[in-house]
């Protein structure tokens, strides 16, 4: 299985402008986690996903960010407009829920920097 | 949510056995311990997991005393390649699979 698998892996943008963040998860996998990482706030839930419909989105920082799983096997992360305080690596989990494991399986990141 | 206290930051030299504990004190009965490691620029990977006694995988061995509130992570025998964050967590049993991510612990292996 190639993992979780995310694009862009960098993204360079102008403040206000659209950001769209896409993952796949490894195939079989329930749920989907995105979380967004910076040196400030260390690495913060944004919203959950099990079996494609969302469960807490309370880490969601505000309206200009959203979230979808059309279906199993891909997520977006779009934030608009986009602002400098953004700028963070976001990365997408997917795992399996049904036994007591709580293993995660992270994919590479998106590097997003807005200017 | 099952707050977890750890060291911020711990050194060592390669070859020796590193310990890092974790304070979970208020951890619920359905809820396990598990840590994660994570290296500059990547994602976090799962170590190892854990409910009460010992756990032992490749990787490392995680102690959790009776009380619970409390766990060591033990890594044999470090490189430098072992050089990273380390995160201890408490996965809530009835909160599917969700995880809270603290501030971690930066271990740093020297030659």
């Amino acid at each position: 299985d190639a993992g979780v698998i995310q694009s862009p892996r960098h993204e360079v943008t102008e403040m206000g402008q659209e950001v769209t963040l896409r993952c796949k998860p490894i195939s079989g996998h329930n749920s989907l986690f995105w979380y967004r990482q910076t040196m400030m706030r260390g690495l913060e839930l944004l919203i959950y996903f099990n079996n494609n419909v969302p469960i807490d989105d309370s880490g969601m920082p505000e309206d200009r960010f959203s979230a979808k799983m059309p279906n199993a096997s891909f997520s977006t992360l779009k934030i608009q407009p986009s602002e400098p305080r953004d700028s963070a690596v976001y990365f997408c989990a997917s795992s399996f829920l049904g036994t007591q494991t709580y293993e995660q399986y992270f994919g590479p990141g998106t590097r997003l920097t807005v200017t | 949510l099952a707050k977890t206290t750890q060291p911020i930051s711990m050194d060592s030299y390669e070859g020796q056995e590193v310990n890092i504990t974790c304070s979970h004190n208020n951890i619920a009965t359905n809820d396990y311990i598990t840590w994660y490691q994570q290296f500059p620029s990547q994602g976090p990977r799962f170590i190892i997991q854990g409910y009460k006694t010992k756990v032992t995988n490749e990787v490392a061995s995680l102690f959790i005393p009776a009380d619970r509130k409390s766990s060591t992570l033990s890594l044999p025998r470090v490189s430098l390649s072992d050089t990273a964050v380390y995160y201890c967590l408490v996965a809530r049993g009835n909160a599917g699979n969700m995880l809270t991510f603290g501030g971690g612990t930066r271990l740093m292996v020297k030659p």
